[in-house]
């Protein structure tokens, strides 16, 4: 159990696109989800927090218009990163969190997603 | 929230157990001790919590002192796919704050 899925694993964009990222709880109803970005030989670093239903809360010095977040659903979030650059280029990771009181009641990381803007 | 130390790095070879020790020394009275771990190009794995004392599960164990200060993950007769990078974090669930982590290289 607690399995989480995100799609694409891999894309490749050209500078000045979209790209968007699915994170999906596959088998529990995700009350929160999170999404993280890792650069390379860094450590995870949390861009921001959304709960279903509600706007999500960006962590400092992280643009809400660049990385648009999505929690349509109990199992469902999506990021948007808006109008790539080369810079944006990373390994994006969600997770999600069960609600309380379950033995959902832990982040379960989604296998990442590695972003290439040229 | 409460930051933690560890090790940037450690060797062992296969068939050691190997100890992990990460300090908290502002580790809260409701915060959890959780450690994680992260093979490369990958999200991380939940390895085992714990809040106090001793615990086990199928994979590790945890110790915990009194003063809850400190923490130590121990893996039992490591093999070459224990490689990667050990996450020890303190906080809530909903605030996890990865640090450094410890690199882990297993040797044949």
């Amino acid at each position: 159990g607690a399995v989480v899925s995100q799609h694409p694993s891999w894309v490749i964009c050209k500078s000045g696109t979209s790209v968007k990222i699915e994170c999906r709880s596959l088998d529990f109803q995700a009350t929160t989800m999170f999404w993280y970005r890792q650069f390379p030989k860094q450590s995870l670093m949390l861009m921001a927090t959304s709960n279903e239903g509600s706007k999500a809360t960006y962590e400092q010095g992280v643009e809400k218009d660049k990385f648009l977040i999505n929690h349509a659903s109990l199992t469902l979030s999506t990021l948007t990163v808006t109008s790539a650059h080369p810079e944006d280029s990373s390994f994006y990771i969600c997770s999600a969190r069960g609600a309380a009181g379950t033995t959902y009641n832990e982040q379960f990381f989604g296998p990442g997603t590695r972003l290439t803007v040229l | 929230l409460a930051k933690t130390t560890q090790p940037i790095s450690m060797d062992s070879y296969e068939g050691q157990e190997v100890n992990i020790t990460c300090s908290h020394n502002n580790i809260a009275t409701n915060d959890y001790i959780t450690w994680y771990q992260q093979f490369p190009s990958q999200g991380p794995r939940f390895i085992i919590q714990g809040y106090k004392t001793k615990v086990t599960n199928e994979v590790a164990s945890l110790f915990i002192p009194a003063d809850r200060k400190s923490s130590t993950l121990s893996l039992p007769r490591v093999s070459l796919s224990d490689t990667a990078v050990y996450y020890c974090l303190v906080g809530d669930v909903d605030k996890l704050i990865f640090g450094q982590g410890t690199t882990l290289q297993v040797k044949p």
